[in-house]
């Protein structure tokens, strides 16, 4: 089955300045690959999503490429603020037949500082 | 639009002892999950369903996990008997199909079900 490895656990950056969260997936046959926040106490909340026949996508503050020959994609969200400070997973997904199935990352702790 | 909803928020049991847990997705959400979030790790997929038909349990550790889905809405999880690696939280989430009768890939997740087990 698909296996998803998340980096870095923690990170930590000052207000304004950009964050990178990296993963890779071992499954070549995924091709759907969203990014999570989680706030604490809360459920995973979709903040956005790349689908394998694109290399970038973006949303406002908040961007992911994939590089599908390497098998990493990755999180950038840029100008950061404290309301960013949370939890977030990747996660792959192959084709998706009758419904997706979600392979999680193990996350990685955000705090911005301000 | 309401969102999924989950009962208990908390529960605190002893190992041995058996709790269930209770779900209701979106209205018209088809496909209906139960994943495990340990304490600092990515939620895992318990069980998965169509309406009310099983895709995947391929995960569910069948000697003490049930879960039913009757008239492809609520959906019960229940533990019996529960261990002490069982303390985690238990996430439900939901997804539609479009119009094409496609699934979207979004899972819309409820704010979850804390298991302690002592």
């Amino acid at each position: 089955g698909e296996n998803v490895e998340q980096h870095p656990s923690t990170l930590s950056v000052q207000e304004g300045d950009s964050a990178v969260i990296k993963c890779t997936y071992s499954d070549s046959a995924s091709n759907y690959f969203p990014w999570y926040k989680q706030e604490l106490g809360k459920g995973p909340q979709l903040i956005i999503d790349i689908r394998s026949n694109v290399g970038e996508k973006k949303d406002q503050r908040i961007a992911v490429t994939l590089n599908k020959t390497a098998k990493h994609f990755s999180l950038h969200i840029t100008e950061t603020q404290p309301e960013d400070s949370a939890v977030y997973f990747c996660a792959a997904s192959p084709p998706s037949g009758s419904a997706r199935q979600l392979t999680f990352g193990s996350g990685t702790q955000l705090t911005v500082l301000p | 639009e309401a969102g999924v909803a989950q009962s208990p928020r908390y529960k605190i049991i002893e190992k041995r002892q058996s709790v269930a847990f209770w779900c209701n997705p979106i209205s018209g959400h088809a496909t209906l999950y139960w994943y495990q979030q340990i304490l600092g790790q990515g939620p895992k997929l318990l069980i998965q369903f169509q309406n009310n038909g099983v895709v995947d349990d391929s995960q569910l550790p069948k000697d003490r996990f049930s879960a039913e889905r009757l008239k492809g809405v609520d959906s019960t999880l229940k533990i019996q008997p529960a261990k002490l690696e069982d303390s985690a939280v238990y996430l439900c989430a939901s997804s539609f199909r479009d119009r094409w009768d496609r699934n979207t890939g979004e899972l819309f997740f409820g704010e979850g079900s804390r298991l302690t087990v002592l």
